[in-house]
């Protein structure tokens, strides 16, 4: 597969520990958040979404809380797994027309030992 | 496989050359989303249709268009390219408006890798 990005801040643990993936935003009037996961050679794939009015969702083994006050979002995965290891990106979404405007984080690259 | 498809996988050209990148949303979806992806900036949005129609701009070059056909498939056109333009391409569907609820949740392509020599 091919790499999507160097030079990535890098999270590595062991299968079975809780990872937690960090993200800042820098627009107050983005008003709805999604993360990302990324595996080589593919396209992003939609992992989980939050609304300015929550502070934390929950998914299937993930979670994402969202700090508008310090403009912070953080992903938890728990019991990480090797299928884990991919690139997580967060999103910010700003309303424009009708619609929305998405910026993305650079990304973090997961790496889960067995 | 996310439903979407993206057509060539892979285009090598020219700088100063023209191209036309082609997607093809998950049967249903009305919007379409655009974004480009370099080692450099990252995945930037580049332009959302919906049902034909422009609805979101982001950071496309003017040398850069697109459009949604009455079949919802969309194109991108990349004109005078330029060495900087070798990137991922990104094409994504959704059912409705993004952002509104987790039913319009974004189903992206495999990606055209453009390199641009």
């Amino acid at each position: 597969g091919e790499s999507v990005g160097l030079h990535l801040p890098t999270l590595s643990v062991q299968e079975g520990d809780n990872s937690i993936i960090n993200c800042a935003y820098s627009n107050s009037a983005s008003d709805y958040f999604i993360w990302y996961k990324q595996e080589s050679g593919k396209g992003p794939q939609f992992i989980i979404d939050i609304r300015s009015n929550m502070d934390k969702r929950q998914g299937q083994r993930v979670t994402v809380l969202l700090n508008k006050t310090v403009k912070h979002l953080s992903l938890q995965i728990a019991a990480t797994q090797p299928g884990d290891s991919a690139v997580y990106f967060c999103a910010e979404n700003t309303p424009s027309g009708g619609s929305y405007i998405p910026t993305f984080g650079r990304g973090t690259s997961l790496i889960v030992h067995p | 496989d996310s439903g979407v498809t993206q057509t060539p996988k892979h285009l090598i050209t020219a700088t100063g050359q023209r191209v036309t990148l082609r997607c093809s949303p998950r049967s249903g979806d009305l919007s379409v989303y655009w974004y480009q992806q370099s080692l450099d900036q990252g995945l930037q949005f580049l332009i959302q249709y919906y049902n034909g129609e422009e609805r979101a701009k982001g950071n496309i070059l003017e040398r850069f268009s697109a459009q949604q056909f009455p079949d919802l498939h969309s194109e991108l056109n990349l004109s005078s390219l330029e060495l900087g333009d070798s990137a991922l391409y990104f094409c994504a569907s959704s059912a409705g408006l993004a952002g509104m609820s987790s039913y319009n949740e974004q189903f992206f392509g495999p990606g055209t890798r453009l390199t641009v020599l």
